[in-house]
């Protein structure tokens, strides 16, 4: 079974640019969860999105969105890119993150690495 | 704000050595889980305990949790060079509420 994918792998855009990055999840599931990944705050949660559903969402600015589609691919997009948005981006996917004694596990993908300059 | 916290933040030992991470939360839990990240790229899960479980085991991994203290431990028993990465816990925070929290890390490394 093929793991989760990110696309693209690298990126560098400049600051007051727009960003989209795209998940592919595991083939079956169903939830896709953002994180956003930086030296200084660690790993924090943006959203998560379940059959095309934004379910929960992090302490994030408006500027930070997502979607995810009908196949549940999901991509997010950075409007505005600030250099503080200089991070590694990851993606994960779970067939359903909510079991029934709480949050489950999370297949990671490998990340997007945003440098804004 | 962090819900989970790694002590201590760095630890280097010997190959063959036993490594012992520590995490401690701060709101009650559903559910308590360990990943491991190798230098920048994506987690991968190690072990998922429950709120009304004490002790997990996975291969060389064991982790404990104890809910009256809020805090879990992570144990890798004879380390090995290849498990020289991040280790970090993940918390939702009961409920409803099935967003992970993540700690800072525990950097391990197991020198040859």
């Amino acid at each position: 079974k093929a793991g989760v994918t990110q696309t693209p792998r690298y990126l560098i855009k400049t600051r007051g640019q727009q960003v989209t990055l795209s998940c592919s999840p595991i083939s079956g599931h169903r939830s896709v969860s953002w994180y956003q990944q930086t030296p200084g705050q660690g790993l924090q949660f943006l959203f998560e999105y379940f059959s095309e559903t934004q379910r929960n969402k992090g302490n994030f600015p408006g500027r930070f969105s997502g979607r995810q589609f009908s196949n549940s691919r999901s991509e997010m997009n950075v409007s505005t890119l600030e250099l503080g948005d200089s991070a590694l981006y990851l993606c994960a996917s779970s067939f359903d993150v909510r079991l029934t004694s709480g949050a489950g596990e999370q297949y990671f993908g490998p990340g997007t690495r945003l440098t804004v300059t | 704000s962090q819900q989970g916290e790694e002590d201590p933040q760095a630890l280097s030992i010997q190959e063959g050595e036993n490594a012992t991470m520590n995490c401690s939360y701060k709101t009650s839990i559903n559910n308590l889980q360990w990943y491991r990240q190798n230098s920048g790229r994506g987690l991968v899960h190690l072990i998922l305990i429950r709120s009304n479980e004490r002790e997990k085991h996975s291969g060389r991994l064991r982790v404990t949790l104890d809910t009256s203290k809020k805090s879990s431990s992570l144990l890798i028993t004879a380390s090995r060079a290849a498990d020289t990465a991040s280790y970090f816990c993940a918390t939702d925070e009961g409920g409803s509420n099935y967003k992970l929290t993540f700690g800072k890390g525990t950097l391990l490394t197991v020198n040859p």
